[in-house]
């Protein structure tokens, strides 16, 4: 039993370059939640998920897009990396609204 | 103002001491209050979960709510080295269409 995994770990894109972020979870959670971490920010909600086929906007969501086409999987995509974008990203995932267990995040660096 | 104000620290110890950790929050419609710890390069856990206010104690964890100074705590007994992570406060309200409000975190560091 895995948990949360992210995928990948690290990350150093060039500016206007694009990735996917991957997260996937084997405990079956509906709700999957793709988060930044800012030193002084704490966390910050970029786009979550209550389904598969189902997602919606953060309290940051400008710049990324996000997919769930798989109850286990969320991905999160940077279609042009911006060095603002440089932060680690958390994946979590719930059963509804209760406790969130979060993965081991992925650090990104945007040159 | 953020909903949510939590000192960043460092907030630093000498082992065995009572750590006491606190949140602030402006919205009365809170009612899930959640204690994460964090470790160093490490995703964020739960420690504690409490619903409206009073106590709650697991072990050397004590978390503590007063909804009417709309003020959250968290206590550390007998502390040590291995608690040193920064310890970050979340919550929200009943209706299930709200996410989770976030501190930014304070970093606690036990001295051997």
């Amino acid at each position: 039993n895995a948990g949360v995994t992210q995928t990948p770990k690290f990350r150093v894109l060039k500016t206007g370059q694009s990735m996917t972020l991957l997260c996937a979870q084997d405990m079956n959670h509906e709700y999957m939640y793709w988060y930044r971490q800012d030193p002084g920010m704490g966390l910050r909600l970029i786009h979550y998920s209550v389904g598969e086929g189902t997602t919606a906007k953060g309290e940051v969501p400008d710049g990324y897009n996000v997919s769930r086409l798989k109850k286990q999987n969320f991905l999160l995509g940077l279609e042009s990396a911006a060095p603002s974008q440089t932060s680690v990203y958390f994946c979590a995932s719930s059963q509804q609204q209760g406790t969130q267990y979060f993965g081991p995040g992925t650090r990104l660096t945007v040159l | 103002q953020k909903e949510v104000e939590q000192d960043p620290g460092p907030l630093s110890v000498p082992e065995g001491a009572i750590v006491s950790l606190n949140c602030t929050y402006s919205n009365s419609a809170f009612q899930y209050f959640m204690w994460y710890r964090q470790y160093s390069r490490k995703g964020p856990e739960l420690l504690m979960y409490t619903y409206s206010s009073g106590n709650k104690e697991d072990g050397r964890f004590t978390a503590q709510v007063d909804k009417s100074s709309k003020y959250i705590s968290l206590f550390i007994r007998d502390s040590q080295p291995s608690d040193s992570a920064t310890y970050l406060c979340a919550m929200r309200g009943i209706d299930p269409r709200y996410q989770l409000i976030w501190g930014a975190g304070t970093k606690l560091i036990i001295k051997p």
